[in-house]
């Protein structure tokens, strides 16, 4: 399968923990994006990496929240001191050069108990 | 912020009728892009809409922007149970945004037999 690939595909922790989900890419795309998504809404922007550089988080994105894109390929996102208003699906998405389609990831379920 | 509003919030048809829902953004988008999200998976790409009035269709799906550039529509014709899912419309801000999309709330569409 040559799409984007999210681990773990659910992950429950208690309040306080430190999580990281880990964004596997299409190779050749060198755009990865986070989104938050809970139920009934629309995914969330939360932050993008063009390559290794991260360009742009939202507001949304606290402290607690931090990202990396370490050799331009892989992903990883970390929670530190997860909150119960943390639990959301999250999703990692890739693009490739100037195309318009984000190629999404089935998602990380985070359920904080 | 950018907002995307997006109506009805859900919709529930007999096979074979048709489905509309409409998207409005705060402010002007450089394009609007349209997923689908079947239950308990992820968006995936149907279409995007760069130019101001655009008109496109696939198949049964026929998507429109509008020449403001600040609202779209998709109308599916003849539903069949294989359109069940979430439609969401996506807006990206023109400028430095990276591609960074702005989802709607989507709307979810049931297709009775």
């Amino acid at each position: 399968d040559t799409g984007v690939s999210q681990n773990p595909r659910h992950k429950i922790t208690k309040r306080g923990q430190n999580v990281t989900f880990r964004c596997d890419p299409i190779s050749e795309h060198n755009r990865l994006y986070w989104y938050r998504q809970t139920l009934g809404q629309g995914p969330e922007f939360l932050t993008y990496f063009q390559n290794e550089a991260q360009l742009e988080k939202s507001r949304l994105l606290s402290d607690r929240f931090s990202a990396e894109r370490p050799k331009g390929s892989f992903s990883t996102l970390e929670i530190q001191r997860t909150e119960q208003g943390d639990s959301a699906m999250y999703l990692c998405a890739s693009r490739r050069g100037q195309s318009y389609e984000q190629y999404f990831g089935p998602g990380t379920r985070l359920t904080v108990t | 912020g950018q907002q995307v509003m997006q109506i009805p919030q859900y919709q529930h048809v007999q096979e074979g009728e048709d489905f509309t829902t409409y998207c409005n953004s705060s402010t002007t988008l450089s394009n609007i892009q349209w997923y689908k999200q079947r239950p308990g998976g992820h968006p995936v790409f149907l279409i995007q809409l760069v130019k101001s009035g655009e008109v496109k269709k696939q198949k049964r799906l026929t998507f429109q922007f509008g020449e403001a550039k600040k609202n779209s529509s998709l109308h599916i014709t003849a539903t069949q149970t294989t359109d069940v899912g979430t439609y969401f419309c996506a807006g990206e801000a023109g400028g430095t945004s990276y591609g960074k999309l702005t989802f709607g709330q989507g709307t979810i569409l049931t297709v009775h037999p």
